[in-house]
């Protein structure tokens, strides 16, 4: 079936120092691409998304890219400060109501 | 505006009874999803409505597990006869669906259930 890799699982970056996270997906008809934060205790929220005919965004720090061809997508976080630390998910939609979720990434910012 | 509201927040139960975990959807959504966290882990995928139907209940991971929504917004997890592997994190998650796009879905903080 449909699945979402994720990597790394974990990933410690300096404060101040860029974060890149990864995923690939299977289903070739996948067309849209959210990128969740989720911290202690909280439900995860969307930080980022992306649809299929667009090949990079980004929102002050954050930034995603996707390579259609390849099927696989990233989220680029510069100038990584304290608040940056949590656990994120990438996803890639099944249809037009559900998401394939990754398995997450742990990101901590050392001071 | 309001979001996602779930309760309780924390049920503690004992194994072989029943618990009724409940979402309140921000107004308007007419998907509602329900998802389970173990510790540490991702998001496993239980349950999808939309409006009052569950055209997708392939995540439900056995037949204690059912779950309704009525009027097209509150929506009830029900798990019959708990056991100690039902332990996690309940996330409920609604969104707005229509047209040919996939949509972001909106998540509410979560019913943590510890069966002892």
């Amino acid at each position: 079936g449909e699945n979402v890799e994720q990597h790394p699982s974990t990933l410690s970056v300096q404060e101040g120092d860029s974060a890149v996270i990864k995923c690939t997906y299977s289903d070739s008809a996948s067309n849209y691409f959210p990128w969740y934060k989720q911290e202690l205790g909280k439900g995860p929220q969307l930080i980022i998304d992306i649809r299929s005919n667009v090949g990079e965004k980004k929102d002050q720090r954050i930034a995603v890219t996707l390579n259609k061809t390849a099927k696989h997508f990233s989220l680029h976080i510069t100038e990584t400060q304290p608040e940056d630390s949590a656990v994120y998910f990438c996803a890639a939609s099944r249809g037009n109501y559900q998401l394939i979720w990754g398995a997450g990434t742990k990101l901590i910012i050392k001071p | 505006g309001a979001g996602v509201s779930q309760s309780p927040s924390n049920k503690v139960t004992e194994k072989g009874k029943d618990v009724e975990l409940r979402c309140d959807p921000i107004s308007g959504h007419t998907a509602l999803y329900w998802y389970r966290q173990s510790l540490g882990q991702g998001l496993e995928f239980l349950i999808y409505f939309q409006g009052n139907s569950a055209p997708d209940k392939s995540g439900l991971p056995s037949d204690r597990f059912s779950a309704e929504r009525t009027g097209g917004s509150v929506s009830t997890l029900t798990i019959q006869r708990t056991q100690q592997e039902d332990s996690a994190v309940y996330l409920c998650a609604s969104s707005l669906v229509g047209g040919s796009q996939a949509r972001e879905q909106y998540f509410g903080p979560g019913t943590r259930l510890t069966v002892t």
